[in-house]
């Protein structure tokens, strides 16, 4: 069925070190990805996003990429610190709705 | 602003009962939601508004009833709770869609966490 895909489902790094999340999609009419991150106890809070008219953007150590050809986006986050420790999730629009991927627990390690 | 508050933070029932999770949002967002949150599975799309007075269902409506009086609430109602319904339940809002279908951030709140024994 229509869905988002997100990988892995965990991420270790050591502080200092890039991560990358990967998502895939299946609706082709999708045109906004945005990533949210969730903190322990805390409701998700968005970080980034895109829209199917650009491939790349950019906020400091945040970047997303796309592949609309492909149907899949990635989250880069480069220098990782202990406070990006965190779950985040990947999203696009299916079916007209907002879906979002299963999330990914990413631990940084001092 | 608070931006989304969303009452009670934890609470248990008991199977068969009722309970109305509350969500009031004070940044006059015409779209508001209803998310569940299950151990890795991400968020699954209860129910949803697009203003006053208009619901509809998402990707999990059952078991779930909500309604949307003025901008600010948007109330979830369990009638008949049920163990499979144990979860943390996260009410968002967001702008309303431009007229060229931009879709735009959804605030999120803070959670509620519910167990059903």
């Amino acid at each position: 069925g229509e869905n988002v895909e997100q990988h892995p489902s965990t991420l270790s790094v050591q502080e200092g070190d890039s991560a990358v999340i990967k998502c895939t999609y299946s609706d082709s009419a999708s045109n906004y990805f945005p990533w949210y991150k969730q903190e322990l106890g805390k409701g998700p809070q968005l970080i980034i996003d895109i829209r199917s008219n650009v491939g790349e953007k950019k906020d400091q150590r945040i970047a997303v990429t796309l592949n609309k050809t492909a149907k899949h986006f990635s989250l880069h986050i480069t220098e990782t610190q202990p406070e990006d420790s965190a779950v985040y999730f990947c999203a696009a629009i299916v079916g007209g709705k907002l879906t979002f991927g299963q999330g990914t627990i990413l631990t940084v390690h001092p | 602003n608070a931006g989304v508050t969303q009452t009670p933070k934890f609470r248990i029932l008991k199977i068969g009962q009722s309970m109305t999770l509350q969500c009031t949002q004070d940044m006059n967002h015409n779209y508001m939601y209803w998310y569940r949150q299950d151990p890795g599975m991400g968020l699954k799309l209860i129910y949803y508004s697009v203003g006053a007075g208009i619901t509809d269902k998402g990707e999990v409506p059952n078991g779930y009833n909500v309604s949307r009086s003025t901008t600010e609430d948007f109330p979830l109602r369990l009638e008949l709770a049920a163990p499979s319904q144990t979860s943390v339940y996260f009410c968002a809002s967001s702008y309303s869609r431009g007229l060229s279908g931009t879709y735009n951030e959804q605030f999120f709140g803070p959670g509620t966490r519910l167990t059903v024994l």
